[in-house]
């Protein structure tokens, strides 16, 4: 099965901007967690949040997750030039000790 | 800020060729794991490592895979014998352990190059 399903596959806007990215996937989960990868780097982990938990706030950052529609969204406000990325979302099936699903991504492009 | 490093940042090699990928997790960190990235692709769960043995691999990770924490900074995974669809980029990350939930740090990559 497809776990972690994002999109848009490309976001394309101006700096100032808000930029929303969405996840689905199919499996009950542990957690869900967002990652960015800028162009050709490591991954960073932005934010994670619980399949008890509805939102969470970092910084610019806010996300949601729906665990009825089995949804997750990631929110930047006020986007800038360096949030140029690729966002993807990851899920983890068990508590402690879990691998992590990736989805294909979302690649972000933010024009100053 | 303590970080998950890899050597190196690119390997090109031979088809055939056996190469050895590093990585050295964050120190008090328990669980390792091995994840690749084919261009343009979604990021792959290869295996995890924990307490000197490996607790799960995919698929992918078959008999020309191999993991090993030969001391107690590294961890490696070796390809025995390199083929063309080898060529991805290979990343290392390591978690805490014994938390409820636990974040991955994930290192830089190693960019595989199979000619």
């Amino acid at each position: 099965s497809q776990q972690g399903e994002e999109d848009p596959q490309a976001l394309s806007i101006q700096e100032g901007e808000n930029a929303t990215m969405n996840c689905s996937y199919k499996t009950s989960i542990n957690n869900l967690q967002w990652y960015r990868q800028n162009s050709g780097r490591g991954l960073v982990h932005l934010i994670l949040i619980r399949s008890n938990e509805r939102e969470k706030h970092s910084g610019r950052l806010r996300v949601t997750l729906d665990t009825s529609k089995k949804s997750s969204s990631l929110l930047i406000t006020a986007s800038r030039a360096a949030d140029t990325a690729s966002y993807f979302c990851a899920t983890a099936q068990r508590t402690g000790y879990s691998t992590l699903t990736f989805g294909k991504g979302t690649m972000l492009l933010v024009s100053p | 800020e303590p970080e998950v490093t890899q050597t190196p940042s690119h390997q090109v090699t031979q088809m055939g060729q056996e190469v050895i990928l590093r990585c050295v997790p964050i120190s008090n960190h328990l669980y390792f794991y091995w994840y690749r990235q084919i261009l343009g692709q979604k990021v792959e769960f290869l295996v995890s490592f924990y307490n000197n043995e490996i607790s799960e691999k995919s698929e992918i990770f078959d008999d020309q895979f191999s993991v090993e924490r030969p001391d107690g900074s590294n961890f490696t995974l070796k390809i025995r014998s390199t083929k063309l669809e080898d060529s991805a980029m290979y990343f290392c990350a390591s978690s805490p352990g014994l938390q409820l939930i636990n974040e991955q740090f994930f290192g830089p990559g190693t960019r595989l190059t199979v000619l």
